[in-house]
């Protein structure tokens, strides 16, 4: 139990596009969800925290209008990488987490496999 | 100053060593502790939590020190398939959200 998804596993686009990426909760509803960025050789930052049917929050520094959260259902996340530049090459991963009143469990977290981004 | 700092190694130990990573986080609000093991170019997956009593699971141990705000992992007889980085992870006050550390790189040599 508790499998998170993302698609596309990796993508490379042109500077200029915009690139969506899923992430879906496959079996279990998350009230939560979280989008993280790793560069290489780095940890893991966390970008913003979404909950379901409300906007997203943003980390300090984090484009809100760059990278664009939907978080419309219980079961999925998007996040939209918008006007790409090659600076926005990383790896990004979004964990899920189910509502805490029935899991019992505040921080529990399960991570999507992540999405390789390369901007060209 | 980091909210959580590793030794970002990497740790070269021979199969069967023990090995121990130590950590150290700067909030002292934070309430929960995780250790996860990453692979290259994988997600973090949980190894196990961390306990001011101490827990352990199998070859594992992970200890809590709130009064020095550090954690440790202990790892025995070490694999072959050990070799990762591992992640010393906390939360902040108040928020779902985790923090990770940098990692610690560890490869297992034969």
């Amino acid at each position: 139990g508790a499998v998170v998804s993302q698609h596309p596993s990796w993508v490379i686009c042109k500077s200029g596009t915009s690139v969506k990426i899923e992430c879906r909760s496959l079996d279990f509803q998350a009230t939560t969800m979280f989008w993280y960025r790793q560069f290489p050789k780095q940890s893991l930052m966390l970008m913003a925290t979404s909950n379901e049917g409300s906007k997203a929050t943003y980390e300090q520094g984090v484009e809100k209008d760059k990278f664009l959260i939907n978080h419309a259902s219980l079961t999925l996340s998007t996040l939209t990488v918008t006007s790409a530049h090659p600076e926005d090459s990383s790896f990004y991963i979004c964990s899920a987490s189910p509502n805490p009143r029935t899991s019992g469990k505040t921080y529990e977290q399960y991570f999507g496999p992540g999405t390789r981004l390369t901007v060209t | 100053r980091k909210e959580v700092e590793q030794d970002p190694g990497p740790f070269n130990v021979p199969e069967g060593a023990t090995v121990a990573f130590n950590c150290t986080y700067s909030n002292s609000a934070s309430q929960s502790f995780f250790w996860y093991r990453q692979d290259c170019r994988k997600e973090p997956k949980l190894l196990m939590s961390v306990y001011s009593s101490g827990n352990e699971d199998g070859r594992f141990t992970a200890q809590l020190n709130r009064a020095s705000q550090y954690i440790s992992l202990l790892i025995r007889d070490s694999k072959l398939s050990d070799s990762a980085t591992y992640l010393c992870v906390g939360n902040g006050e108040g928020r779902r959200a985790l923090t990770f550390g940098s990692g610690t790189r560890l490869q297992v040599q034969p």
